[in-house]
C-alpha cells in the first residue's frame, strides 16, 4: 500500500489566489513527521514545512500552512497569495517513528497563471 | 538551513564506465545520509541509507554491487555507479539528516550514452 498519496498530478491556480495541495498518508506508528518539499525545474528539493504527529497546532511558514487532520490522515498544503515563482512540483513526504528515512508521494505539478 | 552540496551537477559518461558522485554536508556533521534516484516526471525513490563508518543499507531491488556507497567521514558520502548503462541515466539526489529535517543536495544529472 502507498504510504503517501497525492491524488492531484497537476493543478492550476490564478496568481494571488490560494491553492490547496492534497496529501494523505498511511502509518500505524503513533510517532511520525510530515513534510512538504518544492522542486522547481532546476531539480533542487526545497524544504517548505514540517508537521509532527504530536504537534497540537497546524504548522505555518510564511505563505505556507499545513492543514493537518490526524483522524483523516491528511496533511494538505495550503499556499496563500500564489506567485508565479510558486510554479513547481510539490512533494508530500513522511518519516515514521525513529527511522530517519523519508518516503515521498508522487508529487503535484502546480502551475500559477498570471 | 543546513547546506548540502553535490558534485558533479551534471555528468555524461559512456556505457560501461563508472561514475562517482560526491555528497557533502558543509556546515554540520551527518552520521546518516540518503541517496535517492528520480526518473523524469517521477517521485524520489530511496536507493540506500549511508551510515558513517559502516555499510550502507540498500532498499529492496537496488543492486549494492552496482551502486557502491562509501561514507568515510561525517561530512562526505559518495555514490559510485559502476559499469553504467543507459538505463542508469537519472537524477541522483543525496540528503543529510539533521534533527527532524532532511537537507537535500542540488542533485546530479547522470546521462549514460
Amino acid at each position: 500500500a502507498q504510504k503517501i498519496t497525492q491524488t492531484q498530478p497537476g493543478m492550476f491556480v490564478q496568481e494571488k489566489e490560494a491553492v490547496t495541495l492534497d496529501c494523505t498518508y498511511d502509518t500505524s506508528d503513533p510517532s511520525y513527521g510530515l513534510f512538504w518539499y518544492k522542486q522547481p525545474s532546476s531539480g533542487e528539493m526545497i524544504f517548505l514545512i514540517y508537521q509532527g504527529s504530536y504537534d497540537q497546532q497546524n504548522a505555518t511558514e510564511g505563505r505556507y500552512s499545513l492543514n493537518f487532520q490526524k483522524a483523516r490522515k491528511s496533511a494538505n498544503l495550503v499556499i496563500s497569495a500564489s506567485q508565479l515563482g510558486d510554479s513547481a512540483m510539490y512533494f508530500c513526504a513522511m518519516r515514521e517513528g525513529g527511522y530517519q528515512k523519508v518516503t515521498f508521494g508522487t508529487g503535484t505539478k502546480l502551475q500559477v497563471i498570471p | 538551513g543546513a547546506v548540502v552540496s553535490q558534485h558533479p551537477s551534471r555528468v555524461i559518461c559512456k556505457s560501461g564506465t563508472s561514475v562517482k558522485i560526491e555528497c557533502r554536508s558543509l556546515d554540520f556533521q551527518a552520521t546518516t545520509m540518503f541517496w535517492y534516484r528520480q526518473f523524469p516526471k517521477q517521485s524520489l525513490m530511496l536507493m540506500a541509507t549511508s551510515n558513517e563508518g559502516s555499510k550502507a543499507t540498500y532498499e529492496q531491488g537496488v543492486e549494492k554491487d552496482k551502486f557502491l556507497i562509501n561514507h568515510a567521514s561525517l561530512t562526505l558520502s559518495t555514490l559510485t555507479v559502476t559499469s553504467a548503462h543507459p538505463e542508469d541515466s537519472s537524477f541522483y539526489i543525496c540528503s543529510a539528516a539533521g534533527g527532524h529535517e532532511q537537507y537535500f543536495g542540488p542533485g546530479t544529472r547522470l546521462t549514460v550514452t
